[in-house]
């Protein structure tokens, strides 16, 4: 099935920085949700996006739904240990088969004590 | 509120073998639907169910089935596994009807075939 350009694959970071990801898709979507998945867990919802241009924060999280809706941004700011994990976006808009929601591929954080 | 909850968390079969697992949305949610999720290939999407109709399907064999019940548990099924359906499958729930608004995961079933 279709999946979502995302990107970076993995990241390395040191406690403290920032990280950004961001996810692209040929089509418009009205729905955009990031998650974060740790090893043997099922993803965990970390932001709902549901308008252009929307801003969204979660704690040190903050998402934004891109004004052409077809991408999606994610950063984490000062990052920690717990933060580490995999991110995946999902998006969701209209399909002649319903409003299927597609996932990206995924970013791997590794954050550096 | 309790989340999602799959059940088995783990199971291991052999080829040819079929297997069943079991969804539980989270209180209030009717939508259900489930992902095969592998490291090659990320998240794919299998089906969902809305008031005990399925109302869509992914790209999977007809080995891959699924029902809900009246309570909008549902359960899927998988029969004469193969090796490459070892996989996290993962149940999710929506409040409404499918794909509107937030979408909640369960911890998943680790499927592995031998």
């Amino acid at each position: 099935g279709q999946q979502l350009n995302q990107s970076p694959q993995s990241m390395f970071i040191q406690e403290g920085e920032d990280v950004s990801m961001n996810c692209t898709s040929s089509s418009i979507f009205n729905t955009w949700l990031w998650y974060k998945q740790e090893p043997g867990e099922g993803p965990v919802l970390l932001i709902a996006l549901y308008k252009a241009g929307e801003l969204t924060s979660n704690g040190r999280l903050t998402a934004q739904f891109g004004i052409t809706r077809k991408d999606s941004f994610l950063n984490i700011s000062a990052s920690i240990p717990s933060d580490v994990g995999i991110y995946f976006c999902a998006g969701q808009g209209l399909s002649d088969t319903g409003n299927q929601f597609y996932f990206g591929t995924g970013t791997s954080l590794t954050v550096i004590p | 509120k309790a989340g999602v909850t799959q059940t088995p968390r783990y199971l291991i079969k052999t080829r040819g073998q079929q297997v069943t697992l079991s969804c539980s949305p989270i209180s209030g949610h009717r939508s259900v639907s489930w992902y095969q999720q592998t490291p090659g290939q990320g998240l794919q999407f299998l089906f969902e169910y809305f008031s005990e109709t399925q109302r869509n399907k992914g790209n999977f064999p007809g080995r891959f089935s699924g029902r809900q019940f009246s309570n909008s548990r549902s359960e899927m099924n998988v029969s004469t596994l193969e090796l490459g359906d070892s996989a996290l499958y993962l149940c999710a729930s929506q409040r409404g009807s499918p794909n509107t608004g937030e979408l909640f995961f369960g911890e998943g079933s680790r499927l592995t075939v031998l």
